[in-house]
């Protein structure tokens, strides 16, 4: 079957860095998605990979491993803005990318 | 700005109606999504669309209907045939990369 699964809480503190981490079994792979979702509110693009290795975009990282079927996470400096949901995503099969299977969701509180 | 609507944002309907759910997009994207987010779990893909007059099930198709006769517009109807439809619904497009996504309808059956 398909699945992907990441912590469904994880809490940090304010200035602090956390590392969210993200397993995945899927019928084909064409790049894994993180995304950040507020409460309510649409979900917003953070990074996408699709080779081995870490792709840094300012407080935030991401890594893939695709031969252990693993991704992280990784946010720096944490502010309180960045509480939110940060959902998983893989895109699989043939051809559309954005035919995406999602994990539940890592629920991240920042505590001052 | 370039982007995607959704409405209405809030719905409440009573069992055994219909519904119309819609998307319209202006980024010129070829593919268009529906997606339903229950709470704790993540988002499940309803119907999707690569093209005009043209579209596939996803992977929780049953009580929905979805049509494509215009590249901007995607409309969501669910059905009284769907057992459990209070949820946030998400629609979103792409270029092949990544999705964007509306802003969500929430709708609650009473």
């Amino acid at each position: 079957g398909q699945n992907i699964d990441q912590p469904t809480e994880m809490t940090a503190t304010e200035g602090a860095i956390v590392q969210i981490n993200c397993t995945y079994q899927t019928s084909g792979f064409n790049g894994l998605f993180w995304y950040q979702q507020h409460a309510g509110e649409a979900p917003t693009f953070l990074s996408y990979n699709v080779l081995d290795g870490l792709e840094e975009k300012g407080r935030f990282s991401s890594f893939l491993s695709r031969s252990k079927g693993y991704s992280y996470l990784l946010l720096k400096e944490l502010q309180m803005k960045d509480s939110a949901s940060y959902l998983c995503a893989v895109s699989h099969g043939s051809g559309n990318t954005g035919k995406l299977i999602f994990g539940q969701g890592t629920t991240l509180q920042v505590k001052p | 700005d370039g982007g995607i609507t959704q409405s209405p944002k809030y719905l409440f309907r009573k069992e055994g109606q219909n519904v119309t759910l819609s998307c319209e997009q202006n980024l010129n994207h070829d593919a268009m999504y529906w997606y339903r987010q229950d709470p704790g779990q993540g988002l499940r893909l309803i119907y999707y669309s690569q093209i005009v007059n043209d579209f596939q099930k996803g992977d929780i198709a049953e009580g929905y209907s979805v049509s494509r006769e215009k590249k901007e517009s995607f409309p969501l109807t669910v059905t009284s045939a769907q057992k459990n439809p209070t949820a946030f619904y998400l629609c979103a497009s792409s270029m092949g990369g990544e999705l964007f996504f509306g802003e969500g309808s929430r709708l609650t059956v009473l």
